[in-house]
């Protein structure tokens, strides 16, 4: 299995609080991904990153921002949670971007 | 309006039926890739295809690259409750897009 663990598995949070969603890989692999996973919508891209201090938006980064300081890990926060951000949120990691994605058990976050 | 575009959203079939589940999109990619994900993980890769026309077999399952690498099919022949869960399509290089999926339930 790919090594790939995210942090927190679970969170709850109130309305208006920042949140900061982890992602660690012992993999080396230069390509990391934001997604979340929504009823009827698969999975959504929100931000990705393509080496240590490259990100780029994806197709819903609104209200998210990103951090990759080392090749390692891979933050997402949430500035502000609203409880449209209420989601089970995916991380995944490629080699090159163009080879296979491997995912992350996904954390589960509540915005009350 | 999401790139990957997937039909159907769901399909229940009986065991050892067979089912087919599409992925179309207006853009070319240059690979395709499909994933199953089961309840309460991550996706897991199925198979790439890569040039256009091409056909992939894995056991029971049959992926189809279209020749204009538009479009791309999942078959499964005499399914089985086994093969239930959340059937995806992705592709774009780098930047990886998914398709909304298609939960299939195979009843005993």
């Amino acid at each position: 299995d790919a090594g790939i663990t995210q942090s927190p598995r679970h969170k709850v949070t109130e309305t208006g609080t920042p949140v900061t969603l982890r992602c660690h890989q012992t993999e080396n692999h230069r390509y990391m991904y934001w997604y979340r996973q929504d009823p009827g919508h698969g999975l959504r891209l929100i931000h990705y990153s393509y080496g240590v201090k490259d990100t780029d938006k994806g197709e819903v980064s609104d209200g998210y921002s990103v951090s990759r300081s080392k090749t390692e890990d891979f933050l997402l926060t949430l500035e502000s949670a609203t409880s449209s951000q209420t989601s089970v949120y995916f991380c995944a990691i490629s080699e090159s971007g163009v080879t296979e994605a491997f995912f992350g058990q996904g954390t589960r976050l509540t915005v009350v | 309006t999401q790139l990957l575009e997937q039909s159907p959203q769901f399909l229940s079939i009986q065991e050892g039926e067979n089912l087919t589940v599409y992925c179309n999109s207006s853009s070319v990619f240059s690979s395709l890739q499909w994933y199953r994900q089961e309840p309460g993980e991550g996706p897991v890769l199925l198979v790439t295809v890569v040039t256009g026309g091409e056909v992939k077999k894995l056991k029971r399952l049959t992926f189809q690259f279209g020749d204009a690498r538009k479009d791309s099919s999942l078959h499964i022949t005499a399914a089985q409750p086994g093969d239930t869960g959340l059937y995806l399509c992705a592709g774009g290089d780098y930047k990886l897009s998914f398709g909304a999926g298609t939960t299939v339930t195979v009843r005993a």
